[in-house]
């Protein structure tokens, strides 16, 4: 069990927009600006796409944003290529030093 | 650009310790805006986090493992380490080093080590 849910699938179609969802409680995604997105490749390690909610580092495509309402962080996927069919997997800061993870998102382009 | 890389056996027996060292290079593990971490990832599962150091040995372990664990660092060599205690099937993972950025992000990551527990 994680503490942060993750719809286990989404899937999309070359050029929609898809969107995960990352849901924690009011002592963690809900009480700090510290959730962070992670895209990750099969058998490769974790890239970080998005920071500190919506924040996207250097190099990270812009059609990556990430957003966030109360409990709920979301990251959007805009123009879907294939490419970005991967494992999306959300953090947020948990407090007490703490950091949880989600359980992770598989993305499939159809 | 840092760069990380987990090093340590790949097999380990039950009950047994697990052993491992990350060693950091392109940038000092004394930076002030660095705390390091080790994740794990079980075989088709999520990541979890273990636990992190700061340059000055204070640790953050995650309560879930935290009568298992030790992190320490060694600042010369600019390398820390893992020892996860008692180990069990349930313990097989990937695990990661990472460096904890604050305010808090992990990046970027080591490639990872597989770390079977069987006998």
């Amino acid at each position: 069990q994680y503490v942060l849910a993750q719809t286990a699938s989404v899937s999309g179609s070359p050029g929609q927009s898809i969107t995960i969802s990352c849901t924690g409680t009011s002592r963690d995604v809900g009480s700090h600006n510290l959730v962070s997105w992670y895209q990750q490749h099969p058998n490769k390690a974790p890239q970080l796409i998005i920071f500190e909610d919506y924040l996207r580092p250097s190099g990270v495509s812009s059609r990556f944003s990430g957003s966030k309402s109360g409990n709920v962080a979301s990251l959007t996927i805009s123009g879907l290529q294939a490419e970005d069919e991967a494992y999306y997997y959300c953090c947020s800061y948990g407090g007490a030093f703490n950091w949880l993870f989600g359980g992770g998102t598989k993305l499939t382009v159809l | 650009q840092l760069q990380l890389q987990e090093s340590g056996p790949g097999l380990v027996r039950p009950s047994e310790t697990l052993s491992l060292t990350c060693s950091v290079s392109g940038g000092s593990i004394t930076n002030t805006n660095h705390y390091w971490a080790w994740i794990r990832q079980p075989p088709g599962k999520g990541l979890e986090w273990i636990g992190n150091i700061y340059y000055d040995g204070s640790v953050y372990y995650n309560p879930a493992l935290r009568s298992r664990v030790t992190i320490s660092i060694d600042t010369s060599k600019n390398q820390y380490s893992l020892r996860l205690m008692s180990v069990t099937a349930a313990d097989t993972a990937v695990f990661y080093c990472a460096p904890n950025v604050v305010p808090g992000r992990f990046d970027p990551w080591g490639q990872g080590t597989l770390v079977t527990v069987s006998s």
